[in-house]
This record gives C-alpha cells, structure tokens and sequence, in this order.
C-alpha cells in the first residue's frame, strides 16, 4: 500500500488563490520530504527540501516566498503556493526517504494544480 | 552533483516484444540507481533500484536492469511486453547516502503496439 500520502490529487482554482497541498508518510516518521514540479510531457525538477523543525532548503530559481513549505511534524510537509497564477499551473509531487532516512524514496501520487 | 541522460524520448514497441530503455549517468562519487513508472496523471511508481551488490536487478512487472560501471550505463530491459506496459519511465541518481535527493532523467516514453 502507499506509504506517502499527498491531498489534494486535484485542484482548480481562480488566479490569486492560494492554495496549500499536504503530504503525509504513512506510518513512519520523515524529518526530510521533497518536492518536486512537473510540467507536461517533461521530467521532475526538485524544488525544494522541507526539513521538520526548521527552514526548507529551496533550489536555485525557485521563490521561497511563492512556494511556502512548512514541515511542522514528523509525518506532514506543507507546500503552499501562494497567489497562484496561470503559470503556476503543474504537477506537483511530494516525495520522503524510506524508513530510518534510506533509499528509494517514496512518491506520493501527485497533485495536478490548474489555475484560471 | 549527478545528472542523468534519457536519450530516447519515445520508445514504440510490439506486443510481446523485448524492448531496452537506455540510461547514462554522471557522478564523481558512488550512485544509488533507480528505475521508476509513471502512469498519466499519477505519481511514481519504483520499478527497481540499484544500491549496492549485484550489477543485475531484478523488479517488478517482469523489469530488470544491469548496472555497468565502466559505461556508467543502467538500461532497463524487459524480455516481453504488455500493452499495460505503455507509460513514462524515468531513470534517477542519487549519492550513496541517506536524505540525498534525487535527480531524474528526461524520461522515456513507451508505447506499445497491439
């Protein structure tokens, strides 16, 4: 069964929305998640390390203002994307290490995010 | 830092035909390896994974892959495929560590023909 759990799979929403997406490991404890953006027919680029209990590690070129991330416990990391705008509109994908911080990674199945 | 390199963008294949779906990869320090599924519209799914020992692995749905150091290659094969088999398929890297993450390639997609 899954082990990484992201909600919601599918959102639309008006411009200027802000909009939160939640990803939770299921019955293990993840200090570190990743996030990822996928646009169509393209591969995942790694936007950020959500840490639990301190700040997100954001990669070169991707706004720590837009793209909020909160990791407030051992199982949850937050992504909100704030003010979306049409350009916003992607996959995004939530990601965490297997138990006791080891590979692979577990993928949760993804948010599709469309902005009007 | 690694990179990954998906030189075919879209494999078309026969029915219970072999197909390979290549990848090459760049690292200065020792790799894990990972060979993962994407379904439209969902998330991913791990096929197979290289971390350590033996060179040829062996995952699901009948895939396998050979990890080859000195061509620093890690091709995915399967003997026969399904239609069902038509999906995404990425190649990924990661540092030999725990919490790194992980760089995927462009991905390839698999179409089978009836």
């Amino acid at each position: 069964g899954a082990v990484v759990s992201q909600h919601p799979s599918r959102v639309i929403c008006k411009s200027g929305t802000s909009v939160k997406i939640e990803c939770r490991s299921l019955d293990f404890q993840a200090t570190t998640m990743f996030w990822y953006r996928q646009f169509p027919k393209q591969s995942l680029m790694l936007m950020a390390t959500s840490n639990e209990g301190s700040k997100a590690t954001y990669e070169q070129g991707v706004e720590k203002d837009k793209f909020l991330i909160n990791h407030a416990s051992l199982t949850l990391s937050t992504l909100t994307v704030t003010s979306a705008h049409p350009e916003d509109s992607s996959f995004y994908i939530c990601s965490a290490p297997d138990r006791g911080g080891n590979q692979p990674q577990h993928f949760g199945d993804g948010t599709r995010l469309s902005i009007l | 830092a690694q990179s990954v390199t998906q030189l075919d963008s879209q494999v078309p294949v026969f029915e219970e035909a072999p197909v390979e779906l290549r990848c090459n990869y760049s690292s200065s320090v020792s790799v894990y390896l990972f060979w993962y599924v994407q379904y439209p519209n969902q998330g991913l799914q791990l096929l197979l994974k290289y971390l350590s020992g033996s060179t040829l692995v062996k995952g699901i749905n009948g895939f396998e892959a050979e990890f080859n150091k000195s061509q620093t290659s890690f091709h995915l094969r399967k003997p026969s495929v399904h239609i069902s088999d038509t999906a995404e398929y990425f190649c990924a890297v990661s540092d030999s560590g725990g919490y790194q993450k992980v760089t995927f390639g462009t991905g390839t997609k698999l179409q089978v023909i009836p």
